[in-house]
């Protein structure tokens, strides 16, 4: 079973700043990886798959990279609707799991 | 443009069973390549897998759930349902039903989510 561990847990940053996310997993994952954003009332919203892929509609400031168990999440200029939380999410083999978490918060 | 709608109770009791339905539209739930699955957060906490069904009918589960889940498909209404038996104060949550893509993430995406609460 592969255990995602998410750092830091929150990050207070301002609009306009870099955001830099990290996801590590407790064994390799060649490629089944991706991002999601998650706010209160909404349906978890899929960033990057598959590592580095942007989904439909998400601006290029998101960007996804890392290899084997090492991953981040760039947010290159946050912008106010990006304060949520953001979990990491691997689908290299049954079980499915999601990391922890990281909370953006607005400093 | 898929959509996926969650219903059921949003109170239990105690040690009984937690049923929810997720009804899809604009996507088959027999279409090749494709899982349809249940995540859900409990109050405060991250998010969690619970299992999947695919195209074809096999499932997979968490094993910290599988002795008390269920998920089946009910192809002819478009719908697939998560049962969980003995639940407790632990199981409250909000339950997502979403769309899995076979080989790749890509095809990823999760309802809004109904909050389900086990109370007496």
């Amino acid at each position: 079973e592969i255990v995602l561990t998410q750092s830091p847990a929150t990050l207070s940053l301002s609009p306009g700043e870099r955001a830099t996310l990290s996801c590590r997993a407790s064994q390799s994952i060649n490629r089944y990886l991706a991002w999601y954003q998650l706010k209160p009332g909404q349906a978890p919203r899929l960033l990057i798959y598959d590592v580095s892929n942007r989904a439909t509609g998400i601006p290029a400031r998101f960007t996804g990279s890392g290899s084997a168990t090492d991953f981040t999440l760039t947010i290159s200029s946050l912008e106010p609707e990006d304060f949520a939380v953001y979990y990491c999410h691997h689908r290299q083999h049954w079980p499915e799991s999601f990391g922890p978490g990281t909370r953006v918060d607005i400093q | 443009q898929l959509q996926l709608q969650e219903s059921g109770p949003g109170l239990v009791k105690p040690s009984e069973t937690l049923s929810l339905t997720c009804t899809v539209s604009g996507d088959s739930i027999s279409r090749s390549g494709y899982y349809w699955g249940w995540i859900r957060q409990p109050p405060g906490r991250g998010l969690e897998w619970i299992g999947s069904i695919y195209y074809s009918g096999g499932t997979h589960y968490n094993p910290s759930l599988e002795s008390r889940v269920m998920i089946s498909a009910d192809r002819s209404k478009n719908q697939f349902s998560l049962k969980l038996s003995s639940v407790t104060a632990a199981d409250t949550a909000v339950y997502y039903c979403g769309r899995e893509q076979s080989g790749t993430l890509m095809g990823d995406c999760w309802g809004r989510g109904t909050l389900v609460t086990v109370s007496s």
